[in-house]
């Protein structure tokens, strides 16, 4: 069957506070950053994407964080609901480049 | 709604015996990708296809196979499939020609080998 995963690194979160999600980059080129929300037995759901020239996106409930200097995203979810529980990815890619590069993944576990 | 659609949504086949995957799609989108996803990891491309060009990843085994008749699907045919194949497939599309550079996946098929 399936081989065995990895853990996942979890952030538990009590409902109602905010959640940071962080992720180190490694392609200095890039230039267009992707969140995706995946719940259990689901596809990746599109969140909010970034381009270089920006260092903060705020869309609903989210705000996305882009240091390039360091190569760090961040997503920050206001107000954490049960809803939010889900993996969160984040993936970059450049200009031309038909292909994403997905980071690990991170648990996010509300706690009601 | 313009989505992405992936059958089945459950797929049991038996260790060797040929098997097909399909995705649609209705955002007339140029791109189509699929994706292999295991347990508590990110997902793994396969292979996509940029209109009828096909472009495969360096390390998809030969056992992996996709078909794209027209723009709206795309097909994934694993020709005797392991016990290791067994995961998540992801349908992906996207229209770099219109700067839509961000993916939009289907819901995926999970596939199981006995």
């Amino acid at each position: 069957g399936e081989s065995v995963g990895l853990h996942l690194p979890t952030l538990s979160v009590q409902e109602g506070d905010n959640s940071i999600i962080n992720c180190a980059y490694s392609n200095s080129a890039s230039d267009y950053f992707i969140w995706y929300k995946q719940e259990s037995g689901k596809g990746p759901q599109f969140i909010i994407d970034i381009r270089s020239n920006m260092d903060k996106r705020q869309g609903q409930r989210v705000t996305v964080l882009l240091n390039k200097t360091v190569k760090h995203l961040s997503l920050q979810i206001a107000a954490t609901q049960p809803g939010d529980s889900a993996v969160y990815f984040c993936a970059e890619t450049y200009y031309g480049n038909n292909r994403l590069a997905f980071g690990k993944g991170n648990q996010v576990v509300v706690i009601p | 709604d313009a989505m992405v659609i992936q059958n089945p949504r459950y797929q049991v086949t038996q260790f060797g015996k040929p098997v097909t995957l399909s995705c649609s799609q209705t955002l007339n989108h140029n791109v189509m990708y699929w994706y292999q996803q295991k347990s508590s990891q990110a997902p793994k491309l396969l292979f996509h296809y940029y209109d009828k060009d096909f472009n495969n990843e360096a390390d998809t085994p030969d056992n992996f196979q996709s078909r794209r008749p027209n723009t709206s699907f795309c097909f994934l045919d694993i020709r005797s499939p392991g016990l290791g194949d067994a995961a998540m497939y992801l349908c992906a599309t996207n229209h770099p020609g219109q700067g839509a550079v961000t993916q939009y996946f289907g819901p995926g098929t999970r596939l199981l080998v006995l």
